[in-house]
């Protein structure tokens, strides 16, 4: 079975800051991973994924993770942060699969909240 | 193009109550996903619908909630009846392709609260 992990609940940081948010997972077989963020009063929206290939994916907004498969981490990074990047971020993995889709497994989230 | 819609957004309900919440998925999409997040708890998967067939259900917790997707359309998930521990948020998705390279398209979650 797979399992992911977000090692920090919460991550404050003043703007124009770096910021990186953990992500570590746990699987016996390849995974695809995503992360996911889900503002205030919206739904999650998808920031990037990884599949294959590059282990350096770039999403939306400026973010960009690693994958790391020695280490099995997926963090999540921005050189930069605004105040509008405050939210809760998720990551995710599933099984590669082309049939039908297979459930995402999430971690419990980081909230990030950005100050000036 | 609308995104996946969700109602109510808020649900209140007394323990013993049945409660229906509705997901509008993005047209077209043939896989529509129902997830669940308990305060303080990962967002766990409940079901996936494949047009209007029940793909795969074994995140359903109890014979308590019943979903359907009559006509491979909007979806409803019905919970009766309601117990304290089935608070928290629902969240739908859709997909349009088969495969889980695309990653889902999420509604905004219908918060429920049971007292």
């Amino acid at each position: 079975a797979q399992s992911v992990t977000q090692l920090d609940s919460q991550v404050p940081v003043f703007e124009e800051a770096p910021v990186e948010l953990r992500c570590n997972y746990s699987s016996s077989v390849s995974v695809y991973l995503f992360w996911y963020v889900q503002y205030p009063n919206q739904g999650l929206q998808l920031l990037l994924k990884y599949l294959s290939g590059s282990t350096l994916v770039k999403g939306i907004n400026g973010f960009e993770a690693e994958f790391n498969k020695s280490q099995t981490s997926f963090h999540l990074r921005k050189p930069s942060v605004h105040i509008s990047d405050t939210a809760e971020y998720f990551c995710a993995v599933t099984l590669p699969s082309n049939q039908a889709g297979t459930a995402l497994i999430f971690g419990k989230g980081t909230t990030l909240s950005v100050s000036s | 193009e609308a995104g996946v819609t969700q109602f109510p957004s808020h649900s209140v309900i007394e323990k013993g109550q049945t409660v229906t919440l509705r997901c509008d998925p993005i047209s077209g999409h043939d896989n529509l996903y129902w997830y669940r997040r308990v305060m303080g708890k990962e967002i766990k998967f409940l079901l996936h619908f494949v047009k209007e067939s029940k793909q795969d259900e074994s995140g359903m917790p109890n014979n308590r909630f019943l979903a359907e997707r009559t006509g491979g359309t909007y979806s409803t998930l019905k919970v009766q009846p309601a117990e304290l521990e089935d608070s928290g948020v629902y969240f739908c998705a859709s997909s349009q392709v088969t495969g889980t390279q695309h990653g889902a398209f999420f509604g905004q979650g219908t918060r429920l609260t049971v007292v």
